[in-house]
């Protein structure tokens, strides 16, 4: 069965550091990869997606960038954090079964900017 | 115009009644609907996906589509308090980017 890994769990940084959240995906090959972020009392924000390795698509213009290694591993990171920037970071997965196409998220990385 | 709208709430239910979520979407295109659980803290958790206009069930739940009225809901029957929680509508944009609601929360109370 496939499962999604992201960590840390928690996170609390100050403003102007660096940020890499990792996910990975376990079980299934070539899989769609997304990070989303929540922000307290807001809905789901896609920020990136990949279809492949190296294939990166940005919804939101910001500081953040997302790249993805390998083909289940994706990576979210910023040079220097806002204060914008705290919430709740989700990675999901899913693999394209044309309309049945269904979506998993990982257990999330709740981001505190400092 | 949101893609996917719902109501916040929050829907207060007593235990046992019917609890009915509501969410509304704008492209005409879209082929995919799914309904996602959220409890305070946590990540969502997919509980229903439905494609074809008409009613699904699953338990205690069911997605019903139309399409025409660009309109899906989630019914529970039955509730009970630990199905208080956010309940997200997602909308597949394209074939593979879901695209959700702010969500509506729920709260059954004994």
């Amino acid at each position: 069965s496939q499962t999604i890994h992201q960590w840390p769990a928690t996170l609390v940084q100050p403003v102007g550091s660096p940020l890499s959240l990792e996910c990975t995906v376990e079980g299934t090959s070539n899989p769609n990869l997304y990070w989303y972020r929540q922000a307290a009392g807001r809905g789901l924000q896609l920020l990136f997606y990949s279809v492949g390795i190296g294939q990166i698509s940005s919804e939101v213009p910001q500081n953040l960038s997302a790249s993805r290694p390998q083909d289940r591993q994706f990576i979210l990171s910023s040079k220097k954090l806002l204060l914008s920037d705290s919430g709740f970071y989700l990675c999901a997965w899913s693999v394209f079964l044309g309309v049945n196409t269904e979506a998993f998220f990982g257990q999330g990385t709740r981001l505190t900017v400092v | 115009q949101k893609e996917v709208e719902q109501n916040s709430g929050p829907l207060s239910v007593p235990e046992g009644a019917i609890a009915s979520l509501n969410c509304t979407y704008s492209d005409r295109v879209s082929q995919s609907f799914f309904w996602y659980r959220q409890y305070s803290g946590k990540s969502p958790e997919l509980i229903m996906s439905i494609y074809s206009n008409g009613d699904k069930e699953d338990g205690r739940f069911t997605a019903q589509l139309n399409k025409a009225s660009q309109y899906v809901s989630l019914l529970i029957r039955d509730s009970q308090p630990s199905d208080s929680a956010t309940y997200l509508c997602a909308v597949n944009r394209g074939s593979y980017i879901p695209t959700f609601g702010r969500g509506t929360s729920l709260i059954v109370h004994p």
